[in-house]
């Protein structure tokens, strides 16, 4: 089982739709969770962070549930400027923080 | 904004070639990372470094590659004799702690393309 699973998409939604991508992680030691955006050939720039609460930034809201190993993001009224890359990145602490990112879900937003 | 800076920003390199791709961290950043991604796959991480020593590495990082802070602001990648399936972009990353919620900040890469 790949320890970050992403469905790799792509998502091609209409411009002011709702979309929402789901990321499952398989360590359960895992210990911080984040999404992360990259656009063609660039690099991965932080979107938000996921915190067992759930959080809400603007039109993007990330949910997390540890018990099924689970990591959501949520976007609202999608922008044609929202189409890129959408990775779920998983945080397992030892001596250092070891990052572990996902494939990714590709979203295209259409005019 | 502080922001980490690659450089160069794409290599072409003859297989068995050493390559030495450097990196310049946010300046306060105490924890410097590296990692790759090949075309079309996933963003893999190499290695991590604190004080002057690597805290981690991946099972990627073998004997061909190497790290170094040689002075106060430069973090450099060293691939020794580079092998076609070392094409890739390389990414460097700095945080200001090891936390694991902590940000780390990731520099526009390096394209290398090894022939």
């Amino acid at each position: 089982r790949k320890e970050v699973e992403q469905d790799p998409g792509p998502f091609n939604v209409p411009e002011g739709a709702t979309v929402a991508f789901n990321c499952t992680y398989s360590n359960s030691a895992s210990q911080s969770f984040f999404w992360y955006r990259q656009d063609c050939r660039k690099e991965p720039k932080l979107l938000m962070s996921v915190y067992s609460s759930g959080n809400e930034d603007g039109r993007f809201t990330a949910q997390l549930n540890r018990a099924s190993q689970y990591i959501s993001l949520l976007i609202r009224d999608s922008k044609l400027s929202d189409s890129a890359t959408y990775l779920c990145v998983v945080t397992v602490y030892s001596s250092a923080s070891k990052i572990i990112f996902g494939s990714g879900t590709r979203l295209s937003i259409r005019p | 904004e502080p922001e980490v800076t690659q450089t160069p920003s794409h290599q072409v390199t003859q297989m068995g070639q050493e390559v030495i791709l450097r990196c310049v961290p946010i300046s306060n950043h105490l924890y410097f990372y590296w990692y790759r991604q090949i075309l079309g796959q996933k963003v893999e991480f190499l290695v991590s470094f604190y004080n002057n020593e690597i805290s981690e590495k991946s099972e990627i990082f073998d004997d061909q590659f190497s790290v170094e802070r040689p002075d106060g602001s430069n973090f450099t990648l060293k691939i020794r004799s580079t092998k076609l399936e070392d094409s890739a972009m390389y990414f460097c990353a700095s945080s200001s702690d090891r936390k694991p919620q902590e940000t780390q900040y990731f520099g526009p890469g390096t394209r290398l393309l090894v022939l």
